[in-house]
Parts: structure tokens; sequence; C-alpha cells
């Protein structure tokens, strides 16, 4: 079946300390997000990409860096995380037949000690 | 006028019953509105999504309202199973792969058998 796969689904890293989540999709599709989820709270646009054109969000903390070496793949690095960091990281794609539909990943749990 | 307005933050429903979101925006160029549904630990799933030239879409037991004058739409679930227990997400957004969809700030539904 054609998804989003995020890796790894939990991650724990020490304050400071630089961590890099990943995101891989099947589906092709030519726009890819990153979004920030704290609990109980909507998901929160950090950056996207259509094809290689990075959009990042005027609010997003310059702490977070997305890479996209190729259409499959997304990178989300965060150099150097605070105990604010700790949150849901979800990868979202659109750009099928249907544009203007987003379909997320699982997510990345990560936790900040 | 970018935000999305979501009621009741919480809901709570038997088994069996009418569950009842409500949702209104500002922007009127805004032409998609999709409903999302999370799990705990999951990613958000898109649901059900309505565009303004219809007043409403039915899929099994979930139906969009839209008041297209009134600027708001609402999503019914009839029969409400245990199963349903979910935060519930509204959202618009503009028909293209590359704008950013808005969220409201979400709906915790709790199904009680």
């Amino acid at each position: 079946d054609a998804m989003v796969i995020q890796n790894p689904r939990y991650q724990v890293t020490q304050f400071g300390k630089p961590v890099t989540l990943s995101c891989s999709q099947t589906l092709n599709h030519n726009v890819m997000y990153w979004y920030q989820q704290k609990s109980s709270q909507a998901p929160k646009l950090l950056f996207h990409y259509y094809d290689k054109d990075f959009n990042n969000e005027a609010d997003t903390p310059d702490n977070f860096q997305s890479r996209r070496p190729n259409t499959s793949f997304c990178f989300l690095d965060i150099r150097s995380p605070g105990l604010g960091d700790a949150a849901m990281y979800l990868c979202a794609t659109s750009g099928g037949d249907f544009s203007y539909e987003q379909y997320f990943g699982p997510g990345t749990r990560l936790t900040v000690t | 006028q970018q935000q999305v307005k979501q009621s009741p933050q919480s809901l709570i429903v038997q088994k069996g019953g009418i569950s009842i979101i409500n949702c209104a925006y500002e922007n009127t160029a805004f032409d998609y509105f999709p409903w999302y549904q999370q799990f705990p630990g999951k990613g958000p799933a898109l649901l059900i999504a309505i565009r303004p030239d219809v007043s409403e879409k039915k899929e099994g037991r979930f139906t969009i309202s839209f008041n297209k004058s009134a600027k708001q739409f609402s999503l019914h679930i009839m029969d409400s199973q245990p199963g349903d227990s979910a935060t519930y997400f509204c959202a618009a957004s503009k028909q293209t792969s590359y704008d950013k969809v808005i969220f409201g700030p979400g709906t915790s539904l709790s199904v009680i058998p």
C-alpha cells in the first residue's frame, strides 16, 4: 500500500543534542510537510517542500531545519533541542490526483531529557 | 482571517447517539473543508471533506453539513460507536496542492457504552 512512513516512531534525545527525524513516502507526491503537534493541540505547520522549493513558516524557530534529498525522502533536523521541543512530529504529503488532500504519517514522538 | 474556530472542545456521547461538531471560518477564499480523525499516538487521517458547491456530503455514518453564507460547517456522526472515540479536527484550505491547511483546535470525542 502507498503510504507515508516515519522513523523512528519514538525518539529520546538529550537537551541540546542534535536529532534527525525521517519521513519517506511511496505516494510519489510532490509536496511534503512537517508539522509539530503538542498534546491536545492541532498540528502546527513548520515548513513544506513543493518539489525542491523550501517554504518556511514565519514563526518556525531557526532551530528547526529540513532537507529533501529526493522526492521520496524528507528529514527534520532539530539542531539544539530544548524541553519545549518535546512533541509529536508529523510528516504529511500532498500532490496526487486530488492534489489538495494531505496524507499524514504515523508521527515520531520526541522526548527531550 | 486565517482562523478556523471549532466547538465543542470535548464531547461525550452515548453509544448509538449523534455526535455533532461545529466549525466556522472567516476567509472566503477557502474552498476545501476536510475533517481529520486522530487516534491517540497516531497521525491524523482524512475522514471526509466537502467543497462549498454542495451543502451536504454523506459517507456512511459521517455527514458534513455546509452553510456557505454563514461560513459554517459541521460534522455529524450518526449511531456513534466507542470506536469513534478520537480527536476530530476540522480544517480549511484552498484547492491547490501546496496551500497550507488551517486546522481548528480539535474536539475530543468520547463515546461511552
